[in-house]
């Protein structure tokens, strides 16, 4: 079964860095996903599309802070700088025989 | 630049339906899919169902099957959802969003609407 592992919360510095993590269920470790943001009361936003090499393309605007990486079945956002307008839910996202999975979302706490 | 809106918000009585619309402007409607999500307060994203306007076949979530009917209009670029049997926890905000790559009925989700408040309420 396909599933989306990400831990519930994580917290940074403002101007620091931080990684969030996604994990791909067992057997699926060459999936890509995509990375969305999503700030307090607001829809969800794009950010980038991550393949299991680790080549990703960002959505339009997207700031080159945020950056994607991949090892194995661990999909990484890697957001540089951070800045108080960061803080927000991050969640990723894939999808199989025609259906979207999501991750739980991870809540980021910029300090 | 595509661009997804969403009709407005809802409110519904328990056992009733509801009917959520995506017009689509900017980019090409009939290729891409657009899925179908919904978020309850404080919880995260549940995909309902989508579809591939140009093929016009919908794939729907197995926990929404018998519930749940999306369709699309390609002359208005619109795509559609009906959800029926309303329980009080239906109540959320739904999301439609497309799908990156062209014939594919899911995918990365690259542009989402600006979502649905639909509330089930006695």
């Amino acid at each position: 079964q396909l599933v989306l592992t990400q831990s519930p919360s994580a917290s940074a510095s403002l101007g620091a860095s931080v990684n969030l993590t996604c994990t791909l269920s067992s057997g699926h470790n060459n999936y890509a996903i995509a990375w969305h943001q999503q700030q307090p009361e607001k829809g969800p936003r794009f950010l980038m599309k991550l393949n299991g090499d680790g080549r990703h393309s960002k959505g339009d605007g997207i700031p080159d802070r945020f950056s994607g990486s991949s090892s194995g079945a661990e999909r990484y956002l890697t957001i540089s700088s951070l800045q108080s307008e960061d803080e927000a839910d991050y969640y990723c996202q894939t999808w199989g025989t025609g259906a979207a999975v999501f991750g739980g979302g991870t809540q980021l706490t910029v300090l | 630049q595509v661009q997804l809106v969403q009709s407005g918000a809802e409110v519904k009585k328990p056992g009733s339906s509801v009917k959520v619309s995506c017009k689509s402007s900017g980019g090409t409607f009939n290729s891409h899919g657009i899925n179908w999500m919904r978020q309850a307060r404080g919880q995260g994203f549940e995909w309902l169902g989508g579809i591939i306007p140009l093929f016009g076949r919908p794939n729907y979530a197995q926990k929404f099957q018998g519930r749940v009917t999306i369709i699309a209009d390609k002359s208005t670029s619109t795509v559609y959802l009906e959800l029926s049997s309303l329980t009080f926890e239906d109540t959320a905000v739904y999301y439609c969003a497309r799908g990156a790559e062209a014939g594919a009925m899911a995918a990365a989700l690259d542009c989402w609407g600006q979502g649905t408040l639909v509330t089930v309420s006695s």
